[in-house]
């Protein structure tokens, strides 16, 4: 089992960019959260998918946007990149059977220049 | 809404000596608790959680920490560190609720790093 898969693993972009990050849950997973570690800060809470719809949602503005496909892989939107966009972005799959069996990928790191 | 607080960004501990990370919490309902650690370019690996119960939970590892409602606070402890529990280990929080997959809150973080 591969556990939490996430693509790329570095990315570089300008102010003004758009960019993607990919995550696939782990075998048996079906839902997918998105979380925002800025450097030295704790993660925080982007959003969650469930069935392919967004159903929880921290504070992050509508730049922010995110889809869940038929497989339960999951996409991360940014638009409009800000310096302040830099941080690592991190994927955590569980099931909504159990609450407690939540499992992070190791991350994307994107800077934003 | 919930909050955490990490009380020590940073923690030096000489290789085979006790360790105690603070975590203190802020919550207005009732709620599960969690220790993650995060290794260098690594995702964050559940350490341990209180979800009910018995106030007192263990890792594997020989971590522990204790549940308490009245100081709202959960603590991390281990009696001997070694070099490999160098890493950042982060308190989190969450609400219960019937979906089952209540948005985590976590604190800032306590790096630990082990001296030999």
């Amino acid at each position: 089992d591969a556990g939490v898969t996430q693509s790329p693993t570095h990315l570089i972009k300008t102010r003004g960019q758009q960019v993607t990050l990919r995550c696939s849950p782990k075998s048996g997973h079906d839902t997918v959260s998105w979380y925002q570690q800025a450097l030295g800060q704790g993660p925080q809470f982007i959003f969650q998918y469930y069935e392919e719809e967004e159903r929880q949602r921290g504070n992050f503005p509508d730049r922010f946007s995110g889809h869940q496909f038929p497989n339960y892989s999951s996409e991360l939107n940014v638009n409009a990149l800000l310096l302040g966009d830099s941080a690592l972005y991190l994927c955590a799959s569980s099931s909504v059977k159990g609450y407690e069996k939540l499992f992070f990928g190791s991350g994307t790191q994107l800077s934003v220049l | 809404a919930q909050s955490v607080t990490q009380l020590d960004s940073q923690v030096p501990v000489f290789e085979e000596a006790p360790v105690e990370l603070r975590c203190n919490y802020s919550s207005s309902v009732s709620v599960y608790l969690f220790w993650y650690v995060q290794y260098p370019n690594q995702g964050l690996q559940l350490l341990l959680k209180y979800l009910s119960g018995s106030t007192l939970v263990e890792s594997i590892n020989g971590f522990e920490a204790e549940f308490n409602k009245s100081q709202t606070s959960f603590h991390l402890r281990k009696p001997s560190v070694h070099i490999s529990d160098t890493a950042e280990y982060f308190c989190a929080v969450s609400g219960l609720s019937n979906f089952g997959n209540e948005k985590l809150t976590f604190g800032t973080g306590t790096r630990l790093t082990i001296i030999p």
